[in-house]
């Protein structure tokens, strides 16, 4: 069965916490992308990988980072320096980075308590 | 800035009405444009890619495409309760996406 995988579906934070979220793809995509939603608000681009072992910040990439040492798996490590990181984080991939569709992944909702 | 615009809504119509959803973006050097539909506390499912100027049909979808006045319109037929969601329009750059922050469809049966 081919798709995007994440985990977990639910995620509690403690503050001043790091917490890792997980996101595989076993589509033969190349490019892999993370995206945080907030209630009544658009898509925002956290990080993007277009190949393995490279990826580039997005539109608000302050307190995030990511790696990208396989072609299947794109981590995304909330540090304690975001200072707001309630959200849905949602990951997606696409064959390549030029125009291409994007395809996503059910999401994890991080709460932080 | 790079922006997608779309109307919130909500956008209410009558079941088998014809729903019309409108975005209009900012990059002319946009080449692709996608339709997400989203349910509540759901991912994204793309629904519909256009890439040429005109019309393109799936189904009960037809994505219709002008970059001239740079404006993309999802169409969908017959709606049914169950296309009740949150539509989302992306325009495509160098190599990211440009979310709209969607519309939100209501069809009453």
């Amino acid at each position: 069965d081919g798709g995007i995988t994440q985990s977990p579906k639910y995620l509690f934070r403690k503050e001043g916490q790091n917490v890792t979220l997980s996101c595989e793809q076993n589509l033969n995509h190349d490019a892999m992308y993370w995206y945080r939603q907030d209630p009544g608000q658009g898509l925002r681009l956290i990080y993007y990988s277009q190949i393995v072992n490279d990826f580039q910040k997005g539109d608000i990439a302050e307190g995030y980072s990511v790696s990208r040492e396989k072609k299947e798996s794109f981590p995304l490590t909330v540090t304690s320096a975001q200072k707001n990181p309630t959200a849905f984080y949602l990951c997606a991939s696409a064959r390549d980075r030029e125009f291409d569709e994007q395809f996503f992944g059910p999401g994890t909702r991080l709460t932080v308590l | 800035q790079k922006e997608v615009e779309q109307n919130s809504g909500p956008l209410s119509v009558p079941e088998g009405a014809i729903a019309s959803l409108n975005c209009t973006y900012s990059d002319r050097v946009s080449q692709s444009f996608f339709w997400y539909r989203q349910y509540s506390g759901k991912s994204p499912e793309l629904i519909m890619s256009i890439y040429s100027n005109g019309d393109k049909e799936d189904g009960r979808f037809t994505a219709q495409l002008n970059k001239a006045s740079q404006y993309v319109s999802l169409l969908i037929r017959d709606s049914q309760p169950s296309d009740s969601a949150t539509y989302l329009c992306a325009a495509q750059g160098y190599s990211t996406l440009t979310f709209g922050k969607g519309t939100m469809l209501l069809v009453s049966p």
